[in-house]
């Protein structure tokens, strides 16, 4: 059975970074990409981007590029979101999840939520 | 703001069948993009109901169906049940801004 086990939550300063581990287990970890989505308070789902967890070619969402960065351990079958320059807006619950076959997501992790405050 | 529409909530008594509607533009649903579905709990992490426009993963029960039309999708549950209560969105793909994932604005399913 597919398992994606997220890092613990997170607050942090203005203006510092966070970084966001997802542990895989129950599938061949460089099979299938691994996204990142957050959901801030009262908001929806915003998709941040996918990093092949192959390869290592990432592509993110326009509207974080620069600020994020997505890096993935194979022999860990772990990988990682790193945010930074975060502001308040920040402050959501961030999940990692297993691509499908398709343009979908068949496993999610159990979220980490950030805290962004001074 | 989310790029796919979605009633804020709707309702139904047990056993009764409702219907989730998901509305998006040309360049996601209406170019072709398959809608898929996700259903999620308060403090869990999402669980994908239906993908590829109707199909189930293992383990999620038949009562859950859906379809596509246009530049829209549907979600339907047949035989409301209480453990159902939930919030769903739908998820495509927007071949603008480069290619995104995007999502529904998401619907709060109340059983009565």
């Amino acid at each position: 059975q597919v398992h994606l086990v997220q890092s613990g939550a997170e607050v942090k300063r203005p203006g510092a970074s966070v970084k966001v581990s997802c542990q895989a287990s129950g599938y061949s970890f460089s099979t299938f990409a691994i996204h990142w989505v957050r959901q801030a308070p009262g908001h929806v789902f915003e998709w941040m981007g996918w990093v092949n967890t192959a390869n290592g070619f990432t592509k993110y969402a326009h509207q974080f590029q620069g600020r994020v960065t997505f890096t993935k351990d194979t022999s860990a079958n772990t990988a990682y979101m790193d945010l930074g320059s975060l502001t308040s807006e920040d402050g959501a619950v961030y999940y990692c999840a297993k691509a499908g076959r398709g343009y979908w997501f068949d496993a999610w992790g159990q979220g980490t939520l950030v805290t962004v405050s001074s | 703001q989310s790029v796919l529409t979605q009633p804020p909530s709707v309702s139904g008594a047990p056993g009764q069948r409702v219907t989730i509607a998901c509305t998006g533009t040309s360049s996601n649903i209406g170019a072709g993009y398959d809608v898929h579905w996700y259903q999620h709990l308060p403090g869990a992490a999402p669980k994908l109901l239906i993908s590829y426009n109707n199909n189930r993963p293992s383990g999620v029960p038949d009562r859950f169906s859906a379809s596509k039309s246009g530049a829209s999708g549907s979600l339907t549950i047949s035989g409301l049940q209480a453990e159902d209560e939930a919030d769903y969105y739908c998820q495509s793909y927007d071949s603008s801004l480069n290619g995104a994932y995007v999502f529904g604005s998401g619907t709060k399913v109340t059983v009565l």
